[in-house]
This record gives structure tokens, C-alpha cells and sequence, in this order.
């Protein structure tokens, strides 16, 4: 799986827009960009995944570069419950045998 | 939907007791695993199923049985608690259709064990 990089934390105020920024310059052709969040004491949560194109759900926008070499996680509005630690995974599809591996991530905080 | 669920939510154990902890679905997903999760150490992948009547063991399956009878349910079983298995338990499934589906996982609220 290719090697992601995030920043360790990120402070955005209550309504505005989060972009939350992965690095992950050595991503393959067939290798997708999913979005995790983990709120504390509560189970992961799948927000988002893309391969070449932009994508936009209930939850996040994520956009992708041209290269693919990085992208961003958007929550348009933010609250104070999407406080949390948000992981990019870089992995191609493979399902089963090895488990999603969350790094450190990035620790948002969403200020009142 | 309600999703992955998980029970119980808290369980105190003594060294050597054994117990089943339960996970259950209704999204009709196919995959479905056990993950642990303790500070500073991440996730980490105990057993994991590919469809019913399939099992097989992720990253740390020792001292730890599961069966998948049904789609739904996939329950962990501890056989003989040891303090070391104190930790969080999620469990989570995923779908294996639509591109990337399958590391779509949806994790249910955890399990936090206890073993004195």
C-alpha cells in the first residue's frame, strides 16, 4: 500500500468548510484513496473513496489530483461532532485477508 | 438499517473464563471481520470472513475462534481470557461489489473487554 501523509492535527471553526490535506506521492494505478474518521470511544466510520474522479456523498466531498499523487477531504460544514481523527488509506482493493491499517491521521478540531 | 451491532458493549472477565462476543448485520455484506484495538497500537485484524461457512485468521487469531453460519452474525470467541485480550473489539463488514467496495468497511460501536 502506498505510504500516506497527513498533518498530526488541524483546528476549523464550527460551520466553516474543513479541508483535511494526504500526501501520498506514490500511489499506484489501481490503488484507491479512502477516508476514515474515528470519534473517540466510538467504532471507525467509512466516509469516502475515490480512484481518478471527484466524489461527493452525504458526508464529504474528496477531491483527487490530477496526478493522484495527493488529495483532500472536504466536510463543507463543519460541527463540533466531526471532531475526530481522520485516516486516508491508500490500498489497492483486495477485501479480506489484510486489514485496513489506520496511520496516525489527522486530529481534527472543530472549535466553537 | 441498523447497521453492524455489536454485544455486549462492556464485559469484565477472569483469567481463564470464556465468553462469545457477538456481531451481527443487516446490509447483506459479505465480508465481515474482527479487528482489536489497543493504545498506540492501531487496528489489528483477528479472524475474518469472506461468506458464510468461510473463516480465516488475520493478523493475531491466537487464543480467539469464530464461525460464520449465517451472513449476518459472526461471532468471536474467546476461549481461555487472558489479560492480555484486554482491549476494544470492532467488528466490521463490507460489500464486495462497486469499485473499491470491498475496503468500504463498516464498523459496528466496539466491544470494550476487561480481563483481571
Amino acid at each position: 500500500d502506498a505510504k500516506t501523509t497527513q498533518p498530526t492535527s488541524m483546528d476549523c471553526a464550527e460551520g466553516r468548510a474543513a479541508n483535511l490535506p494526504c500526501n501520498h506521492s506514490t500511489i499506484s494505478g489501481n490503488e484507491y484513496v479512502y477516508w476514515y474518521r474515528q470519534i473517540h470511544s466510538q467504532g471507525p466510520q467509512y466516509i469516502i473513496h475515490g480512484l481518478k474522479n471527484n466524489e461527493t456523498n452525504e458526508m464529504a466531498s474528496l477531491i483527487i489530483t490530477e496526478d493522484r499523487k495527493s488529495s483532500t477531504l472536504i466536510l463543507p460544514h463543519a460541527t463540533l461532532r466531526d471532531t475526530a481523527v481522520y485516516y486516508c488509506i491508500v490500498r489497492v482493493e483486495r477485501g479480506g485477508a489484510d486489514g485496513l491499517t489506520f496511520g496516525k491521521g489527522t486530529h481534527l478540531i472543530i472549535q466553537p | 438499517n441498523a447497521g453492524v451491532t455489536q454485544t455486549p458493549k462492556f464485559q469484565v472477565l477472569k483469567t481463564g473464563q470464556s465468553m462469545t462476543l457477538q456481531c451481527a448485520q443487516d446490509m447483506n455484506h459479505e465480508y465481515m471481520s474482527w479487528y482489536r484495538q489497543d493504545p498506540g497500537m492501531g487496528l489489528r485484524l483477528i479472524h475474518y470472513s469472506v461468506g458464510a461457512g468461510i473463516t480465516d485468521q488475520g493478523e493475531v487469531p491466537n487464543g480467539y475462534n469464530v464461525s460464520r453460519s449465517t451472513t449476518e452474525d459472526f461471532p468471536l470467541r474467546l476461549l481461555s481470557a487472558a489479560p492480555s485480550q484486554t482491549s476494544v473489539y470492532f467488528c466490521a463488514s463490507s460489500y464486495s461489489h462497486g469499485l473499491g467496495g470491498r475496503e468500504t468497511q463498516y464498523f459496528g460501536p466496539g466491544t470494550r473487554l476487561l480481563v483481571l
